[in-house]
């Protein structure tokens, strides 16, 4: 069964560092998506992108972040300069075409310190 | 944007017993899942349900969406079913999730 894989399963780096987090969606979907989740909180939506570029963004998906397509299957999200408040669990999510069934990764545990 | 309220936000159950999960959101939507996020933290799909009724195994789900409302039901709980419950609409809104503990 097609499935939306995330690497790494868990990163820690140092504040002020870049990360990128790498996902490959499901190979026919059209929609992504990347969330993140602060440990016990709620899984809050960082960006949406379709057709190569990015379609929604949250409040909390400032310059810091950005996300792009380099190569047709894969979908990174950058952060340039971490800060210890980043510390959580990324999902990446594909999606087939609108108003059809979500798919996510496993997640991706960032720890910054 | 659409509001998502789930509850109860905590649920302590014995194993065996059954349970209701209850998502109420604020507008009509075009789709909605339920996702049961394990104790290594991953989302794991239990139902895509923008209207009607599924079920799979112990688990069944309601979708009423013309009163704007989704129903878990989980029966015979076990221990396994531990873990936070969360209903998203429309992807990209989440609930906060009901904090499920089932004891042996």
């Amino acid at each position: 069964e097609p499935e939306v894989t995330q690497t790494p399963s868990h990163q820690v780096t140092q504040m002020g560092q870049e990360v990128i987090l790498r996902c490959v969606p499901i190979s026919n979907h059209l929609y992504f998506y990347w969330y993140r989740q602060i440990l016990g909180q709620k899984v809050e939506f960082l960006v949406s992108f379709y057709n190569n570029e990015i379609s929604e963004k949250s409040e909390i998906f400032d310059d810091q972040f950005s996300v792009e397509r380099p190569d047709g299957s894969n979908f990174t999200l950058k952060i340039r300069s971490t800060k210890l408040e980043d510390s959580a669990m990324y999902f990446c999510a594909s999606v087939r075409e609108m108003n059809t069934e979500a798919f996510f990764g496993q997640g991706t545990r960032l720890t910054v310190v | 944007g659409i509001q998502v309220e789930q509850s109860p936000p905590d649920l302590i159950l014995q194993e065996g017993a059954n349970s209701t999960l209850r998502c109420n959101f604020s507008d009509s939507v075009n789709n909605l899942q339920w996702f049961h996020q394990n104790p290594w933290g991953q989302l794991i799909n239990l139902f895509y349900i923008p209207s009607g009724t599924k079920q799979n195994g112990r688990l069944s789900a309601t979708t009423v969406a013309t009163e704007r409302y989704s129903l878990l039901y989980i029966s015979s709980s076990q221990t396994t079913d531990s873990g936070v419950y969360f209903c998203a609409v429309d992807i990209p809104t989440f609930g906060r999730g009901t904090s499920l503990i089932v004891h042996p």
